[in-house]
């Protein structure tokens, strides 16, 4: 079975502010993991994966995650926050079961104030 | 351009009616799913199919029934078993070997109950 973890529902930072979205996966072998993004009313968009290459992971819009096998993390940054970065943002792991589907994180609000 | 269409965007359904969400891919990808998505609840698998004329259910499937007549097509019934209808409804696709592949997903549809 896998999961993910997603620790704090709503985040807020400033304008120009690191970001820092957090996630954590449980899963039985090794992983495939995402970051997706939502604006209000519209479906997700991909942001990276980690597809067993690099650990570290570069996105689009400037974000990029690391994957720590030790602490089973994958964790979203951003050096510098903009407006319109405010969105939802999941995590998703995939893992070679035989089942298709991914299992999504409950989910992060970024919220970015001027 | 290639991509992934649902409609409509927003549907109402009234007490003991069953409606149908269309969801269309024009990728070539082998693989479409549906996902159901809740305030704070992330997204749950409702259905997915790797082939034409299969599909296996996810974990919310009581309610739900679909059908993958064509490799572009994969629409979603929400009959009047399912109590509990109101949502935004995604659809999704990928290509490649389970558990490996990467997610597509078109722009949703609002489900809501008169």
């Amino acid at each position: 079975a896998q999961s993910v973890t997603q620790l704090g529902s709503h985040v807020s930072v400033s304008e120009g502010a690191l970001v820092l979205l957090r996630c954590n996966y449980s899963s039985s072998v090794p992983p495939y993991l995402f970051w997706y993004v939502q604006y209000p009313n519209q479906g997700l968009q991909l942001l990276l994966k980690y597809t067993s290459a690099a650990t570290l992971v570069k996105g689009i819009n400037g974000f990029e995650a690391e994957f720590k096998k030790s602490e089973t993390s994958f964790h979203l940054t951003k050096p510098s926050a903009h407006m319109s970065d405010a969105a939802e943002y999941f995590c998703a792991v995939s893992a070679d079961t035989g089942r298709r589907a991914l299992t999504f994180g409950s989910g992060t609000r970024l919220q970015v104030q001027p | 351009d290639g991509g992934i269409t649902q409609s409509p965007k927003y549907l109402f359904r009234k007490e003991g009616q069953n409606v149908t969400l269309s969801c269309e891919q024009n990728l070539n990808h082998d693989a479409m799913y549906w996902y159901r998505q809740d305030p704070g609840q992330g997204l749950r698998l409702i259905y997915y199919s790797q082939i034409v004329n299969d599909f296996q259910k996810g974990d919310i499937a009581e309610g739900y029934s679909v059908s993958r007549e064509k490799k572009e097509s994969f629409p979603l019934t929400v009959t009047s078993a399912q109590k509990n209808p109101t949502a935004f409804y995604l659809c999704a696709s990928s290509i490649g070997q389970a558990g490996k592949e990467t997610q597509y997903f078109g722009p949703g549809t609002r489900l809501l109950v008169l």
